[in-house]
């Protein structure tokens, strides 16, 4: 079946640091690909998302690219700020979002000033 | 606009209980959604509603859970019996028939469950 394979945490890292979280994922056919943020306290909110391959997801920062030649959708920051303390979920879904998300099993992430 | 609500945001019972979880998705959204995340694993998905109808509940572990939509407005999850290993966080989450171009699922804070 699908499934997504995301890198293990805990990860922590200073304040203006280089942030990659690896990604990668299994699926038949062609999936959406998305990364969703769960900050503390709250529900899970979607941070980017790309609809096919090649494409570039981007928000407040963030990028991740989908690489169908190695199924894999990492996701990255240049300067990763303590406000970016949350948890992060790799997930897929086809039909452009109408079906299931499979999610990978997130990793947390800390960011100390 | 009100999103995802969910209660209640913690549940504490006793193995063998029965426990009811509430979901209010967006107004006007006909897909709601419920998933689990048990001891830190992977989101995983649950069942499936397209209005009052279950689209797809291939993720429902066993008959001890039981999910309904009436009117497809809001949607309860019952336990019953509760087990320990259904202890965890219970997500739901919405999105429209139809978005443009792409069905954006909005999720809710969770219900925290633990089973003693």
């Amino acid at each position: 079946g699908d499934s997504v394979t995301q890198m293990e945490g805990p990860v922590t890292l200073s304040e203006e640091a280089f942030l990659t979280i690896n990604c990668t994922y299994t699926a038949t056919g062609y999936p959406s690909l998305f990364w969703y943020v769960q900050y503390p306290g709250e529900g899970l909110q979607l941070l980017l998302k790309a609809t096919k391959a090649d494409d570039k997801g981007s928000n407040k920062g963030f990028e991740a690219t989908y690489r169908k030649e190695t199924t894999s959708f990492h996701l990255e920051k240049g300067s990763v700020q303590v406000s970016d303390s949350a948890v992060y979920f790799c997930a897929l879904s086809f039909n452009f979002g109408n079906e299931k998300l499979t999610f990978g099993t997130g990793t947390r992430l800390t960011i100390i000033p | 606009e009100a999103g995802v609500t969910q209660f209640p945001s913690h549940s504490v019972i006793e193995k063998g209980q029965t426990v009811t979880l509430r979901c209010d998705p967006i107004s006007g959204h006909d897909n709601l959604y419920w998933y689990r995340r048990v001891m830190g694993k992977e989101i995983k998905f649950l069942l499936h509603f397209v209005k009052e109808s279950k689209q797809d509940e291939s993720g429902m572990p066993n008959n001890r859970f039981l999910a309904e939509r009436t009117g497809g407005t809001y949607s309860t999850l019952k336990v019953q019996p509760a087990e320990l290993e259904d202890s965890g966080v219970y997500f739901c989450a919405s999105s429209p028939l139809r978005g443009d171009p792409y069905n954006e699922q909005f999720f809710g804070p969770g219900t925290r469950l633990t089973v003693l």
